[in-house]
């Protein structure tokens, strides 16, 4: 596996199910990321991880819970969400102090709350 | 934050070079210019960054005037392929996971 890989491609969950979207970056890179892009919307970061420590969370509900269990994996938990959580979900990875300041996109999670 | 503005859509033809101009009145001194290209349902991907003057790569230009406060993406000779929709983003990411703020892009259509 190369880049930034993001499993599963698509999910259909209840609004009582708990489920997880999973991220890993294949590159050695020191920070991650979660973003949400709605149809036909831009990108809204949510959570970025830096050195394996949240460093930002945009606000983001509490039904989504992120975790980062070494400098490869992002996980992101889903848990109680609403239909207008509905949306792409997309990991990235960026390697900090090393130019170009490139975040590196997984192809993304397609999420359907039903 | 910057704040970006950039034209919400631009209509081409096959091989025409494409300029696509972003402003950013407020850039900080440490903010980089990025772009990045996005294909629906897929993850943006990286075109060019820049903090001042010129960068050229083997897919497009970044020129970015002394005041910097704002910068043209230059696609030369686009094609079919080439319709998607551009990012221009500025923001200080080169410490502390930096925080990128997308904007709603500008949607290019290259027609045959």
């Amino acid at each position: 596996e190369t880049g930034v890989t993001q499993t599963p491609r698509h999910l259909v969950m209840g609004m009582t199910n708990k489920k997880s979207l999973k991220c890993e970056q294949h590159l050695g890179h020191n920070a991650m990321y979660w973003y949400k892009q709605s149809a036909k919307k831009p990108l809204e970061l949510m959570f970025v991880y830096s050195y394996e420590k949240l460093s930002i969370n945009e606000s983001v509900p509490s039904r989504f819970s992120p975790e980062c269990p070494n400098s490869s994996l992002l996980n992101l938990h889903l848990h109680a969400l609403q239909p207008e959580d509905s949306a792409l979900y997309l990991c990235a990875s960026s390697q900090e102090g090393q130019a170009p300041y490139e975040q590196y996109f997984g192809p993304g999670t397609r999420l359907t709350v039903t | 934050l910057a704040k970006t503005t950039q034209p919400i859509s631009m209509d081409s033809y096959e091989g025409q070079e494409v300029n696509i101009t972003c402003s950013h009145n407020n850039i900080a001194t440490n903010d980089y210019i990025t772009w990045y290209q996005q294909f629906p349902s897929q993850g943006p991907r990286f075109i060019i960054q820049g903090y001042k003057t010129k960068v050229t790569n083997e897919v497009a230009s970044l020129f970015i005037p002394a005041d910097r406060k704002s910068s043209t993406l230059s696609l030369p000779r686009v094609s079919l392929s080439d319709t998607a929709v551009y990012y221009c983003l500025v923001g200080d990411i080169s410490n502390q996971g930096g925080k990128l703020i997308f904007g709603q892009g500008t949607e290019l259509s290259v027609k045959p």
